[in-house]
């Protein structure tokens, strides 16, 4: 199935770093998610960005979409230990199909 | 705000047997549901998506199907499992924002 590349596919941080990950596609889409998932869960809505150019934050969490809608980009700054887990970006299509592809993944991973 | 219904949590079925996973809504109505599967350490692959009773979009071939026989429940099926159906099966709702179910963890043996 159509699936967004995302990167980095994993990375690494010390307590306190800022994050930043994107999510690329050749399509077009009309709106962009961000989820979070813990292992064994369902993913949780973090941010939802419906126009071109959107700037959105979730408390610590900023994400954008891309003025050309074929990417995202989501940071996190001053991470903290229960970051950890894998975020997916999501985007629904503006074809009127009501679909939405998610991107690979990026697991982050926060050393105290 | 919605709560999406998932279960059983984990599942452990024989190949062959059949399967019938359970997903239901509240907090909304007529909302998009989408069935998604998710292989260890990898990313959602959408498998179903409905936008009304009865109307079911499937995105990929293979052994499953789905059923919407309510506005707010949908289910996903097989005859005959097979050892590749084994994973991580997700129920999504939503119209602007898809919101998810807790999961069931699949493994066919």
């Amino acid at each position: 199935g159509q699936q967004l590349n995302q990167s980095p596919q994993s990375m690494f941080i010390q307590e306190g770093e800022d994050v930043s990950m994107n999510c690329t596609s050749s399509s077009i889409f009309n709106t962009w998610l961000w989820y979070k998932q813990d292992p064994g869960e369902g993913p949780v809505l973090l941010i939802a960005l419906y126009k071109a150019g959107e700037l959105t934050s979730n408390g610590r969490l900023t994400a954008q979409f891309g003025i050309t809608r074929k990417d995202s980009f989501l940071n996190i700054s001053a991470s903290i230990p229960s970051d950890v887990g894998i975020y997916f970006c999501a985007g629904r299509t503006a074809s009127g199909t009501y679909k939405y592809i998610f991107g690979t993944g990026t697991r982050l991973k926060v050393l105290a | 705000s919605q709560t999406i219904h998932q279960w059983p949590a984990t599942l452990v079925q024989p190949v062959g047997s059949p399967l019938s996973l359970e997903c239901t809504v509240e907090g909304t109505s007529n909302p998009n549901l989408y069935w998604y599967r998710q292989a260890a350490g990898r990313g959602l692959q959408l498998l179903f998506y409905s936008v009304g009773i009865g109307q079911i979009s499937s995105e990929v071939p293979q052994n499953l199907s789905a059923s919407r026989p309510q506005d707010r429940q949908f289910i996903l099926s097989s005859k005959k499992l097979l050892l590749s159906d084994s994973g991580f099966y997700l129920c999504a709702s939503g119209h602007l924002e898809a919101f998810f179910g807790q999961g069931t963890r699949l493994t066919v043996v």
